[in-house]
């Protein structure tokens, strides 16, 4: 049971420049989740589904695009690279027990920089 | 929208003393609390959560916090922190309705000196 994996773990990007990065979780779980993390600012949630085929935008979805065509994966795309979105991307899922709430279980990130 | 608060950016600590870490928010309605651990290089890892019945609250590793709804707070106590705790520490919320979109604190580094 490997959790939530993300790919790949370092890159570096040219102003402009594409990139998706993957996100993959083998607990089944319906919600998916993707933040940035930039310092002392807390981790901020860019788009998140709450199941295959649904996904809305969180609080700062501008310049990012997601699909969710599988349970397991939810990948995130950048399609014109900008200094700003240079950050730590974070991915998480979860599952509600009705009673007990919904815990979230994040990746190891992915850290991302933008020249 | 609700937002979240943590008063400390930086403490600073020496071995065996007690930690304490403020969490504020912001909310009218009913809500579920978490604090987060982020050590260094790792993913973030869930030290304990509070979403019913007995405000104080035990995690892992000897942490507990204790909500208090009248001050909107949600304070991390430690009684003896060793060096293994320097982390960044991160309060969040989320309403019990809708409760799947998480607010976070800024965070807090705490850096114990051995």
């Amino acid at each position: 049971n490997a959790g939530v994996t993300q790919t790949p773990k370092f890159r570096i990007l040219k102003i402009g420049q594409s990139m998706t990065l993957q996100c993959t979780q083998d607990m089944n779980h319906n919600y998916m989740y993707w933040y940035r993390q930039d310092p002392g600012m807390g981790l901020k949630l860019i788009y998140y589904s709450v199941g295959a085929g649904i996904t809305d935008k969180g609080e700062v979805p501008n310049g990012y695009n997601v699909s969710r065509s599988t349970t397991e994966d939810f990948p995130l795309r950048l399609e014109l690279a900008a200094p700003s979105q240079t950050s730590v991307y974070f991915c998480a899922s979860s599952y509600s027990t009705g009673t007990s709430g919904h815990e979230q279980f994040f990746g190891p990130g992915t850290r991302l920089t933008v020249l | 929208a609700q937002s979240v608060s943590q008063h400390n950016h930086h403490v600073i600590l020496s071995e065996a003393a007690s930690l304490e870490l403020g969490c504020n928010y912001s909310y009218g309605g009913t809500v579920n609390l978490f604090w987060y651990v982020q050590y260094p290089g790792q993913h973030l890892q869930l030290l304990l959560k509070y979403f019913s019945g007995d405000p104080l609250v035990k995690g892992i590793k000897g942490f507990e916090a204790e909500f208090i709804k009248s001050k909107f707070s949600f304070n991390l106590r430690k009684p003896s922190v060793q060096w293994s705790d320097t982390a960044e520490y991160f309060c969040a919320v989320t309403p019990s309705i809708n409760d799947y979109k998480l607010s976070f604190g800024a965070g807090t580094t705490v850096t114990v000196r051995a």
